[in-house]
């Protein structure tokens, strides 16, 4: 059972380049969610989804695209890569429980440090 | 907007010493409050998970308390230990699509 994988771990991206960062669950899990943690910050929701097909909005949505197909992928996409966007993006998953978010524990993947110069 | 702020932001402690690490949040209609753990390089693990009609809840040497309506939440840690050493954050629900997360304090026990 490896539960959220995210790939890459590293990338470093030209500003203007594009780039998917992929995840992925193995516990049948409704919703996932996309975060970003900045040096002294906490996390922010970038984009979340309750289900195959349903994506919304988190609370730092722009520059970012998201897909879901299928209940174990949840793709965050970067059209035009700014500096802006250095980050570590973390993806989570919980099962869905009452329709509110955070009504189960969240599980993590480990992160993807990105990089835009 | 709701807010979660934690302090301290850092703290050291010997070895066996008890601990208690804080939470505050602006706005107290929040569905559940949880306290994660992040180790260096890695992602989040959920510790605890209090829902709002809860007053706290325990695992092994592990407390988080709930003070709903003055916008507080403790996570106390019994007998530390070095393996405790990572950074712990707490994060409330509150609306329909977000949790608000705070900035973490950094432990360190010293063996």
């Amino acid at each position: 059972n490896a539960g959220v994988t995210q790939t890459p771990k590293f990338r470093i991206l030209k500003i203007g380049q594009s780039m998917t960062l992929q995840c992925t669950q193995d516990m049948n899990h409704n919703y996932m969610y996309w975060y970003r943690q900045d040096p002294g910050m906490g996390l922010k929701l970038i984009y979340y989804s309750v289900g195959a097909g349903i994506t919304d909005k988190g609370e730092v949505p722009n520059g970012y695209n998201v897909s879901r197909s299928t209940t174990e992928d949840f793709p965050l996409r970067l059209e035009l890569a700014a500096p802006s966007q250095t980050s570590v993006y973390f993806c989570a998953s919980s099962e869905h429980v009452g329709g509110r978010v955070g009504g189960q524990p969240q599980h993590f993947g480990d992160g993807t440090r990105l990089s835009i110069l | 907007k709701q807010e979660v702020t934690q302090i301290p932001a850092a703290l050291s402690v010997p070895e066996g010493e008890n601990l208690v690490l804080n939470c505050s949040f602006t706005d107290s209609a929040i569905y559940n409050l949880q306290w994660f753990r992040q180790d260096p390089g890695k992602g989040l693990t959920s510790l605890l998970l209090i829902q709002s009609s809860q007053r706290e809840q325990t695992s092994g040497r592990l407390n988080a308390s709930l003070d709903k309506s003055s916008g507080r939440s403790t996570l106390y840690i019994a007998a530390s230990q070095p393996g405790d050493s990572a950074t712990y954050l707490c994060a409330v629900s509150s609306g329909a699509n977000n949790l608000f997360f705070g900035t973490g304090t950094r432990l360190t026990v010293i063996p």
